[in-house]
């Protein structure tokens, strides 16, 4: 099965720094990448995903990239701030079948202001 | 538009009480899930359900079961709880057609004593 792996675990920063969170994955099949946010007494939200016919979408000070023969994507965060402060949240999907999101630890962003 | 919505948000069970977690969607999503969030674990899937009537195991089974009588309800059950079964526990909904944005609700937190 899919191996994805999350690094760093933690990463802290300060306010107006740029964040990235990167993300390995093992099945040459993958074709759909999400990022998760999870704040704090709350659920996991979807906040930007990329599918593999390209390789970057951006939405205002986020972003996601995508190096389908090195099997990795990254979020980048840019100009952070005080709100971004989360769990992120990294998954793979794959065609053909039922796509039920299975999570890894994650990555807790601490914005510093 | 409620999306997904769990009840109850708060629970406190003694050792070997049974209890039901409900979840329901109102975006007549065809699969939905159950996941429980540990300190440092991520989110672990633990049963989901592809339609009306099909459910299957997820990583973290074993205490819990569910039913999936209608689109919208998948509630699940812990049959006989224990200190372990400690936990924040999510319900997720998605389109069938996959590969797409997960729901999640605001999540449950549950003690047992």
């Amino acid at each position: 099965g899919e191996n994805v792996e999350q690094h760093p675990s933690t990463l802290s920063v300060q306010e107006g720094d740029s964040a990235v969170i990167k993300c390995t994955y093992s099945d040459s099949a993958s074709n759909y990448f999400p990022w998760y946010k999870q704040e704090l007494g709350k659920g996991p939200q979807l906040i930007i995903d990329i599918r593999s016919n390209v390789g970057e979408k951006k939405d205002q000070r986020i972003a996601v990239t995508l190096n389908k023969t090195a099997k990795h994507f990254s979020l980048h965060i840019t100009e952070t701030q005080p709100e971004d402060s989360a769990v992120y949240f990294c998954l793979t999907g794959k065609p053909g079948g039922s796509y039920i999101p299975t999570f890894g630890r994650g990555t807790s962003l601490i914005v510093h202001p | 538009n409620a999306g997904v919505t769990q009840t109850p948000k708060f629970q406190v069970l003694k050792t070997g009480q049974s209890m039901t977690l409900q979840c329901a969607q109102d975006m007549n999503h065809e699969y939905m899930s159950w996941y429980r969030q540990d300190p440092g674990m991520g989110l672990r899937l633990i049963h989901y359900s592809v339609g009306a009537g099909i459910t299957d195991q997820g990583e973290v089974p074993n205490g819990y079961n569910v039913s999936r009588s209608t689109t919208e309800d998948f509630p699940l059950r812990l049959l006989s709880a224990a200190p372990s079964q400690t936990s924040v526990y999510f319900c997720a909904s998605s389109p069938r057609t996959g590969h797409t944005e997960a729901f999640f609700g605001q999540g449950t937190r549950l003690t047992v004593v």
